[in-house]
C-alpha cells in the first residue's frame, strides 16, 4: 500500500494566484515527520518545508505554508502568490520511526508537476 | 546552510563496466547517507542507508553485490554501479543526514547515469 499518495500528477495556476497540492499519508506511527520538496528541472531537491506530528500549528515558510490535519492524515502543500520560478515537480515525503530525526528514511510520493502561466 | 557534493553530475559508460559516484559533505560530518535513484517522471526510490564504518543496508530488490556502498569517512560515500547494464541508467542522489537533531536531509545536486 502507498504510505505517500499525492492524487495530482499535474497542475497549472496563474501567477500571482495560490495553489494547493495535496498529499495524503499513512502510518501507525506516533512519531513522524512530514517534508516537501522542490525538484526543478535540473534535478535539485529543494527542501521546503517541513511539519513534525506534534506540532500543533501548521508550518510556515516564506510563501509555502502546510495545512496539516492529522485525523484525516494529509498534509497539503500551500503555496501563495505564485511565480513562474515556481513551475518545477513537488514532492511530499515521509520520515517515520523514533530512531532519530535524521537518520530514519524518507519516504517520497510519486509527485505533481506545477506549472506556473503568465 | 549544509552543502552536499556528488561527483560526477553525469557520466556515460559502456554496458559491462563499473562507475563510481561520490557524495561528500562539505561542511558538516554526516554518520548516515542515504542514496536514491529516480528514472525519469518517477519518484525517488530509496536504494540503501549509508553508516559511516558499518555495512550498508539495502531496501528490499537493490542488489548489494551490484550497487556497492562504501562509507569510509564522515564526509564520503561512495556508490559503485558494476557491470553496468542500460536500465541502470538513472538518476542517482545521495543525501545526508546534518549531523545533530535536526530534521532535515541535505540532498545532492544528483549524477545522471547513462549505460550504452
Amino acid at each position: 500500500a502507498q504510505k505517500i499518495t499525492q492524487t495530482q500528477p499535474g497542475m497549472f495556476v496563474q501567477e500571482k494566484e495560490a495553489v494547493t497540492l495535496d498529499c495524503t499519508y499513512d502510518t501507525s506511527d506516533q512519531s513522524y515527520g512530514l517534508f516537501w520538496y522542490k525538484q526543478p528541472s535540473s534535478g535539485e531537491m529543494i527542501f521546503l518545508i517541513y511539519q513534525g506530528s506534534y506540532d500543533e500549528q501548521n508550518a510556515t515558510e516564506g510563501r509555502y505554508s502546510l495545512n496539516f490535519q492529522k485525523a484525516r492524515k494529509s498534509a497539503n502543500l500551500v503555496i501563495s502568490a505564485s511565480q513562474l520560478g515556481d513551475s518545477a515537480m513537488y514532492f511530499c515525503a515521509m520520515r517515520e520511526g523514533d530512531t532519530g530525526w535524521n537518520t530514519d528514511k524518507l519516504i517520497f510520493g510519486t509527485g505533481t508537476r506545477l506549472q506556473v502561466f503568465p | 546552510g549544509a552543502v552536499v557534493s556528488q561527483h560526477p553530475s553525469w557520466v556515460i559508460c559502456k554496458s559491462g563496466t563499473s562507475v563510481k559516484i561520490e557524495c561528500r559533505s562539505l561542511d558538516f560530518q554526516a554518520t548516515t547517507m542515504f542514496w536514491y535513484r529516480q528514472f525519469p517522471k518517477q519518484s525517488l526510490m530509496l536504494m540503501a542507508t549509508s553508516n559511516e564504518g558499518s555495512k550498508a543496508t539495502y531496501e528490499q530488490g537493490v542488489e548489494k553485490d551490484k550497487f556497492l556502498i562504501n562509507h569510509a569517512s564522515l564526509t564520503l560515500s561512495t556508490l559503485t554501479v558494476t557491470s553496468a547494464h542500460p536500465e541502470d541508467s538513472s538518476f542517482y542522489i545521495c543525501s545526508a543526514d546534518g549531523g545533530g537533531r535536526t530534521y532535515e536531509q541535505y540532498f545532492g545536486p544528483g549524477t545522471r547515469l547513462t549505460v550504452t
